[in-house]
């Protein structure tokens, strides 16, 4: 089954501590994103990344990073930059063109 | 516009009545135009990608208008029912150098139906 899976679901991390959620797909499309959403607020661009090693920042990049090694997988790292890492995050994919986004379950990150 | 706006924020409907809300865009640059469904414990889900102005997209009981030279577009839901609740969002994609595009949602109209 083609499709975009996000790892974990559910992640708890200590302040301080960086940490990586993960994003794969195998729908072959050129485009990925990240995004994330705050509770009552709609989703902010963080990352997004059109081809194999090169990637832009988004609307609220500063204390994130990402990585686009291969084409299917795109992870993003929460680092202990960001000042409130505590949030829904989602991951989607795309072809180039007029095409829709798919995107993945999504992972909720607590960080106590 | 220099941002992507969503009128309202959210919405309480009857069931059974219509209704109907606004996605407002840069008109600048305009190539397309995506709509999203997102239901509360699941992914968004695309419902219309429109491209022209004057588009005119229709899936059951759901369509949407597209207005490119003044860059806004309407969402309409016909006969709402308990399942059309959910999250609607808007997306221009937006093309940029190098060949990139990005991707920007707004804040998206909160649909809550009252049996």
């Amino acid at each position: 089954d083609g499709g975009i899976t996000q790892s974990p679901k559910y992640l708890f991390r200590k302040e301080g501590q960086n940490v990586t959620l993960s994003c794969e797909q195998n729908l072959n499309h050129d485009a990925m994103y990240w995004y994330r959403q705050d509770p009552g607020q709609g989703l902010r661009l963080i990352y997004y990344s059109q081809i194999v090693n090169d990637f832009q920042k988004g609307d609220i990049a500063e204390g994130y990073s990402v990585s686009r090694e291969k084409k299917e997988s795109f992870p993003l790292t929460v680092t202990s930059a960001q000042k409130n890492p505590t949030a829904f995050y989602l991951c989607a994919s795309r072809d180039r063109g007029r095409t829709e986004a798919f995107f993945g379950q999504g992972t909720r990150l607590t960080v106590v | 516009i220099l941002n992507v706006e969503q009128s309202p924020q959210s919405l309480h409907v009857q069931e059974g009545d219509s209704t109907n809300f606004t996605c407002s865009f840069p008109s600048s640059n305009f190539y397309a135009l995506h709509w999203y469904r997102w239901e509360t414990a699941k992914s968004p889900e695309a419902l219309f990608v429109m491209t022209l102005n004057g588009d005119e997209k229709k899936k059951g009981r759901i369509s949407a208008t597209l207005n490119t030279k003044e860059g806004y577009s309407y969402l309409y839901i016909k006969g709402s029912q308990p399942e059309d609740s959910a999250t609607y969002l808007c997306a221009p994609p937006r093309r940029e150098a190098r060949g990139n595009e990005k991707l920007t949602f707004g804040t998206g109209t909160r649909l809550t139906i009252i049996p």
